[in-house]
């Protein structure tokens, strides 16, 4: 499964538009790239999937360029419960698809 | 809420013991995994099961087991519990053949060794 990289940590205050980038270089030609949300004490929850160019859903947005070895999750005019930890996955688009999970990003929004 | 529920919500055990928890899956799923989240760490495999067999496992030792049900719910025993089993369980849960193809999360299940 392809490893990825994110950054530990980023803050934002509120309004503010956040992109975190996820470093995928070794995407295999089947593989997806989703990105799940965790707040403290809950399960992962899905945010966004995509395969290649843009994806938007009314969530997020995720960009994804023409060699797919990054992706960039974009999360418009975040408010205070955005914050949380996010995780960008890479594996093959089926559910029985065993996740691998790296660090995560903690995005911390400031008043 | 994804409609995946887990239980207890919180259990403290001593080393040596053992434990079981419980998950139900989101109705018409039929496959659910299991990780294991430490605290301040992403979470882990720990094995999957579909149709009411193991279909995939981590680097988890053999105390580590499951079972799946007909009705698609699933336990995880874990035996000899040892400290660092002291994380977070998620169960979630998937369906293979349909879309969408992501997994849902249940809230886990807290479990302190001590």
């Amino acid at each position: 499964l392809a490893k990825t990289t994110q950054p530990i940590s980023m803050d934002s205050y509120e309004g503010q538009e956040v992109n975190i980038t996820c470093s995928h270089n070794n995407i295999a030609t089947n593989d997806y790239i989703t990105w799940y949300q965790q707040f403290p004490s809950q399960g992962p929850r899905f945010i966004i999937q995509g395969y290649k160019t843009k994806v938007t859903n009314e969530v997020a947005s995720l960009f994804i360029p023409a060699d797919r070895k990054s992706s960039t999750l974009s999360l418009p005019r975040v408010s205070l419960s955005d914050t949380a930890v996010y995780y960008c996955l890479v594996g093959p688009n089926n559910a029985g698809n065993m996740l691998t999970f790296g660090g995560g990003t903690r995005l911390m929004v400031k008043p | 809420e994804t409609g995946v529920t887990q239980s207890p919500t919180h259990l403290i055990k001593t080393r040596g013991q053992q434990v079981t928890l419980r998950c139900s899956s989101q109705s018409g799923h039929n496959t659910v995994s299991w990780y294991q989240q430490a605290l301040g760490q992403g979470p882990q495999f720990i094995f999957q099961y579909y149709r009411e067999e193991e279909n995939g496992r981590g680097n988890f030792p053999p105390r580590f087991s499951g079972l799946q049900f007909p009705n698609y719910s699933s336990e995880l025993n874990v035996n000899a519990l040892e400290l660092d089993d002291s994380a977070l369980y998620l169960c979630a849960s998937s369906h293979r053949g349909t879309r969408p193809t992501w997994q849902y999360f249940g809230p886990g299940t807290r479990l302190t060794v001590l």
